[in-house]
């Protein structure tokens, strides 16, 4: 399955820590993407990262992509209270569409 | 203001009855999907439309049908046929990368009584 399975399933941290998601996937990508879901809310895209690429950064936001372990992290520097969300990986390879994981759940506590 | 919008935001239905969720977008996008999700899971595909006028299902169509007459409304009917509709529904967009960003709605949540 090309799904993305996030770990850890809930995360809770102080404000001001890093927080790390990660995402792992079974099949070859062309690109893999990161949503952020606020409770009740629509999913808001926050970062694309192609096959070809390792790193991506965007604000207090670094992904990384190793297709060798076929693997993918999301890090959150500085974690502020509204970062407390629900963060989706969706692995996108060329047989289909995006197909979204559970997510990992943040808390971040003041 | 460019956007998608879901409406209603909350509805509720009787078991039975049909029902119909309304999908906009000004963005001039040619993709729109229909996305399930129900609480702690992830999104699931229902219905997807790379262009006007023609659609495919999903990984989960069964008990839902749609349509696509403009390029920018794709309204999702719930039917009598699925078995189990209390969800949240999401509404999203593309430009037409089939793996590119999507834009999402603010979704409905159906409740059936």
């Amino acid at each position: 399955s090309q799904q993305g399975e996030e770990d850890p399933q809930a995360l809770s941290i102080q404000e001001g820590e890093n927080a790390t998601m990660n995402c792992s996937y079974k099949t070859s990508i062309n690109n893999l993407q990161w949503y952020r879901q606020n409770s009740g809310r629509g999913l808001v895209h926050l970062i694309l990262i192609r096959s070809n690429e390792r790193e991506k950064h965007s604000g207090r936001l670094r992904v990384t992509l190793d297709t060798s372990k076929k693997s993918s992290s999301l890090l959150i520097t500085a974690s502020r209270a509204a970062d407390t969300a629900s963060y989706f990986c969706a692995p996108g390879g060329s047989q289909g569409n995006l197909i979204f994981g559970k997510g990992t759940k943040l808390s971040v506590k003041p | 203001d460019g956007g998608i919008t879901q409406s209603p935001k909350y509805l509720f239905r009787k078991e039975g009855q049909n029902v119909t969720l309304s999908c906009e977008q000004n963005l001039n996008h040619d993709a729109m999907y229909w996305y399930r999700q129900d609480p702690g899971q992830g999104l699931r595909l229902i219905y997807y439309s790379q262009i006007v006028n023609d659609f495919q299902k999903g990984d989960i169509a069964e008990g839902y049908s749609v349509s696509r007459e403009k390029k920018e409304s794709f309204p999702l009917t719930v039917t009598s046929a699925q078995k189990n509709p209390t969800a949240f529904y999401l509404c999203a967009s593309n430009p037409g990368q089939r793996l590119g960003e999507q834009f999402f709605g603010p979704g409905t949540r159906l409740t059936v009584l």
